[in-house]
């Protein structure tokens, strides 16, 4: 069974530029939430969506948003991009158990 | 999906030595907790889980127990190999809140051969 696919791992953005990442989650899994990691904030919850709703929104601004589709894929947008946008955004889906999130490798954005 | 912190706690142990991993959560009103670990390059992986209701849950080679009257999470490796060199967060969710989890800030393992 394939785990969790994110593309891109890495890009480059400069300020201002808007950016779009892809989640492809393990078939099945019809919840798929994101999570920004940096070195000074660790690990914090974006969004939540769950058969194509949104289900739960961290605390992050407008700038940053997602959608899921039909088949349970996600993207995120970030628009506007400043330096401090730059982390690690993974992707994670579950089966339904709370909790128990399958993470992928992540995709790394510096925005110069 | 390196999880680089500069100020990340270090704990380094000897190879088949017990760990313990300690971590403090915030929120009384947290139902669930989790440990994760992250190693170089990749996404945090699922270990273990706790709910509110219990004091004590064992895996294998793992061990969490919750302290709710001090809001204390532990994370018990039992005979630590190389392998088990990563970082380790825990997280606290609460009922109703979907996969919204809180993670601690993470703490470095270092086993040593």
């Amino acid at each position: 069974k394939a785990g969790v696919t994110q593309t891109p791992r890495y890009l480059i953005k400069t300020r201002g530029q808007q950016v779009t990442l892809s989640c492809s989650p393990i078939s099945g899994h019809r919840s798929v939430s994101w999570y920004q990691q940096t070195p000074g904030q660790g690990l914090q919850f974006l969004f939540e969506y769950f058969s194509e709703t949104q289900r739960n929104k961290g605390n992050f601004p407008g700038r940053f948003s997602g959608r899921q589709f039909s088949n349970s894929r996600s993207e995120m947008n970030v628009s506007t991009l400043e330096l401090g946008d730059s982390a690690l955004y993974l992707c994670a889906s579950s089966n339904g158990a709370v909790g128990e999130l399958f993470f992928g490798e992540g995709s790394r954005l510096t925005v110069l | 999906g390196e999880s680089v912190g500069l100020h990340l706690p270090t704990l380094s142990v000897q190879e088949g030595d017990n760990s313990i991993i300690n971590c403090a959560y915030s929120n009384s009103a947290s139902d669930y907790f989790i440990w994760y670990k992250q190693e170089s390059g990749k996404g945090p992986q699922f270990i273990i889980d706790i709910r509110s209701n219990m004091d004590k849950r064992q895996g294998q080679r793992v061990t969490v127990l919750l302290n709710k009257t001090v809001k204390h999470l532990s994370l018990q490796i039992a005979a630590t190999q190389p392998g088990d060199s990563a970082v380790y967060f825990c997280a606290e969710n609460r009922d109703n809140a979907g996969n919204m989890l809180t993670f601690g800030g993470g703490t470095r393992l270092m086993v040593k051969p």
